[in-house]
């Protein structure tokens, strides 16, 4: 079992609905990464929370550091958004550990 | 020049040859890494370097060598590979305070494609 594990791995939506990835892990972190991944292999990162909730334009990330559960939402869903989304987690120094990602399409 | 750039973008080569994959930051960033993205499995953290100190390791064969000869640059030297090393080999950097380097964020480099024959 991997120590982050992503849900789902693969999510088909209409443009405008409301998207949620998450992402459950089972070792301590000090903090907790999302990344998007566009085809051709850039990676930007989105979000990097220890606590509570983040908010950038139409994303929001949520961490909940009791339960080990963090979940990337997406407002509005839009064709643009269609990626794969990466949860990471941060272990000691310098040290991140990779879910398997989440690919994402959004269909106009 | 800007953000995190690395050449090539795509290699070839056979099981013989002697490569070497480049990774330039641009952000005053003191920290570099490599990892490996296989087809279908997570990414794999390969190297670190903070303050062109190796700090971290995870194992990796030493067919694969990585360099840093300053903060802002990092290589990865290649050598008698296997197909199985056929990946995307992606680098990134971040501000590494000292000992919270999981807690920055990290930018990423468009990465190379690597296909060994």
């Amino acid at each position: 079992k991997n120590e982050v594990e992503q849900s789902p791995q693969n999510l088909t939506a209409q443009e405008g609905e409301f998207i949620t990835i998450n992402c459950s892990y089972s070792v301590g972190i000090s903090a907790l990464h999302w990344l998007q991944q566009h085809p051709g292999g850039g990676i930007v990162s989105l979000f990097m929370l220890s606590s509570g909730k983040k908010k950038h334009g139409r994303l929001i990330a949520t961490i909940n550091i009791q339960e080990k559960h963090s979940s990337l939402h997406i407002t509005a869903s839009h064709p643009r958004d269609s990626a794969v989304y990466i949860c990471a987690v941060a272990q000691g120094a310098q040290k991140l550990v990779f879910g398997q990602g989440t690919r994402l399409t959004i269909n106009p | 020049e800007t953000g995190v750039t690395q050449t090539p973008r795509h290699l070839v080569m056979g099981m013989t040859n002697k490569k070497s994959l480049k990774c330039e930051q641009h952000l005053g960033h003191n920290a570099m890494y490599w990892y490996k993205q296989s087809a279908k499995k997570p990414l794999e953290l390969m190297f670190v370097y903070s303050l062109e100190e190796r700090v971290e390791n995870n194992s990796v064969p030493s067919r694969f060598s990585p360099e840093c000869p300053n903060s802002s640059h990092l290589f990865l030297h290649l050598h008698t590979l296997q197909p199985e090393d056929s990946a995307l080999y992606l680098c990134a950097s971040s501000q590494d305070p000292g000992g919270a380097g999981g807690n920055n964020e990290q930018f990423f480099g468009p990465g190379t494609r690597l296909t060994v024959l």
